[in-house]
C-alpha cells in the first residue's frame, strides 16, 4: 500500500515551458487535492476533485489545469511556467465521509522556474 | 474554515510534554478541530481530531475547552523527531470536497 505517490520529486523549468506533475493514490479515495507551499508559508489549495470527471478550483488556480479521468490519478498541468510558480507542490487524497475526513499527503514535488 | 490563532513558534525540551494552544472562538457547534503537522520538506501528516470530548491516540492528546473556543494539542513525551510545524484547522462541516485551509501554524523546536 503505497498511499499517495507524486512524481517527479524535483524539477527545474525554464520560463514558458510546460510540464505535468503526476499524482496517484492506491487507497480508492474519491477526493483528491493539489496544494502549493511557498517558502515559510502555509499550504494553498490549487484544485480539488470529488471524483472521476469532477474537478473544481481552489484558492490559487490561475496558471494551472487538472483532469481526473480515473479514481487513482490526478495530474496537475502547468502550461506556461512562470517564476511565481516556483514552489513545493503537494498532492493529497481523502475518503468521502459523513463528516470531514483526514487527508493523506504525498511527499511533494519541488519545482523551480528560472 | 473557522479562523484559528496559534503562536508562531515555541520550544520544548526533549522528553517533556509539549502543549500547543489554538484559539478558534468562531467555531460552530458541529465543526471539528483537526491537527496536522509538517516535518521539514515532507507532506503534512494527520495527528488527531475532535468535536467536544478529549481525544487521545498513539501520537497525541487533544483537549477541547467546554465552550469549544480553544483547544490544546499535547505531545506527552516530545522527541527530536517531533520538531515540525503544527497546524490547527477547523474546516467547514461537510465543505465541498472536504477542503482544508492551512494557516501559518506553530513551529515547534524540540531541544535536547
Amino acid at each position: 500500500n503505497a498511499g499517495v505517490t507524486q512524481t517527479p520529486k524535483f524539477r527545474i523549468l525554464k520560463i514558458g515551458q510546460s510540464m505535468t506533475l503526476q499524482c496517484t493514490q492506491d487507497m480508492n479515495h474519491n477526493y483528491m487535492y493539489w496544494y502549493r507551499q511557498d517558502p515559510g508559508m502555509g499550504l494553498k489549495l490549487i484544485y480539488y476533485s470529488v471524483g472521476a470527471g469532477i474537478t473544481d478550483k481552489g484558492e490559487v488556480p490561475n496558471g494551472y489545469n487538472v483532469s481526473r479521468s480515473t479514481t487513482e490519478d490526478f495530474p496537475l498541468r502547468l502550461e506556461l511556467a512562470a517564476p511565481s510558480q516556483t514552489s513545493v507542490y503537494f498532492c493529497a487524497s481523502s475518503t468521502q465521509g459523513a463528516t470531514n475526513e483526514k487527508l493523506f499527503f504525498g511527499s511533494g514535488t519541488q519545482l523551480s522556474v528560472l | 474554515d473557522a479562523k484559528t490563532t496559534q503562536p508562531p513558534s515555541m520550544d520544548c525540551a526533549e522528553g517533556r510534554a509539549a502543549n500547543l494552544p489554538c484559539n478558534h472562538s468562531t467555531i460552530s457547534g458541529n465543526e471539528y478541530v483537526y491537527w496536522y503537522r509538517q516535518i521539514h520538506s515532507q507532506g503534512p501528516q494527520y495527528i488527531i481530531h475532535g468535536l467536544k470530548n478529549n481525544e487521545t491516540n498513539e501520537m497525541a492528546s487533544l483537549i477541547i475547552t467546554e465552550d469549544r473556543k480553544s483547544s490544546t494539542l499535547i505531545l506527552p513525551h516530545a522527541t527530536l523527531r517531533d520538531t515540525a510545524v503544527y497546524y490547527c484547522i477547523v474546516p467547514k462541516i461537510k465543505a465541498a470536497g472536504n477542503k482544508l485551509t492551512f494557516g501559518g501554524g506553530t513551529r515547534v523546536l524540540v531541544k535536547p
